[in-house]
């Protein structure tokens, strides 16, 4: 299976900071990469695509890169709505398997 | 508006069975291919299976093979998940979604999933 590991697994920021959040697969997805933003309690929401195309309604302030198998999810300008966790997805090897999760808390 | 509605989750015995529903609206059901994701306690996403829009092709993680089985009726806008011979791990919160893309994978609809409680 491939392994996805994100990095930080955790992050405090403030509203309007610049954050990165790293994916990086165990072996070359090429750009089969998704992002999903997670709130407690709710299920999951479909950020990004195919490594860098943004879902419909989701705010420019996400924007996705990489390719291979390192790959980054930049939130521009945090804002209070955007504190959640968030997970990559690879779609490229069978089984698709997920990133453990990287949770952006308020500082 | 694109909506699923999870159904059929509660608590039953190591070893049991429980069938999971899911019931798709504003959208035409027949032409995704569907997917089952669960999501143990505080833990993260694992997908488990999928079904083509046929019904004919079904994929499943190694960890549910043999013992779950995934089905869809396009008649009633509906998808299956039967789950048998169910485990403590098996607990979870099941997530049924939709694949948007003809030739590429993501999940871009959610339900807000069913949760299953595998104790004695």
């Amino acid at each position: 299976d491939i392994q996805m590991t994100q990095s930080p697994s955790s992050l405090s920021a403030s509203v309007g900071d610049r954050v990165a959040i790293s994916c990086r697969a165990s072996q070359t997805i090429r750009t089969h990469l998704n992002w999903y933003q997670q709130k407690p309690g709710k299920a999951p929401k479909l950020l990004v695509y195919a490594a860098s195309g943004l879902q419909s309604g989701v705010p420019s302030r996400f924007s996705g890169s990489g390719s291979g198998t390192d790959f980054t999810l930049t939130i521009s300008s945090l804002q209070p709505e955007d504190f959640a966790t968030y997970y990559c997805h690879q779609t490229y090897g069978t089984p698709q398997t997920f990133g453990q999760g990287t949770k952006v808390e308020i500082k | 508006e694109a909506q699923l509605v999870e159904s059929g989750g509660g608590l039953v015995q190591p070893g049991g069975s429980l069938r999971l529903s899911c019931a798709a609206s504003g959208f035409t059901f027949s032409t995704y291919r569907m997917t089952w994701v669960r999501q143990a306690p505080g833990k993260g996403l694992e997908w488990i299976s999928d079904i083509s829009t046929s019904g004919t092709d079904m994929y499943y993680a190694d960890s549910v093979k043999g013992r779950f089985t995934i089905s869809r009726d396009s008649a009633r806008n509906s998808l299956y998940l039967q789950m048998n011979s169910l485990r403590a791990e098996d607990t979870a919160m099941y997530y049924c979604a939709r694949n948007p893309f003809r030739d590429y994978i993501a999940f871009d609809i959610w339900g807000p999933g069913t949760m299953v409680i595998v104790s004695s």
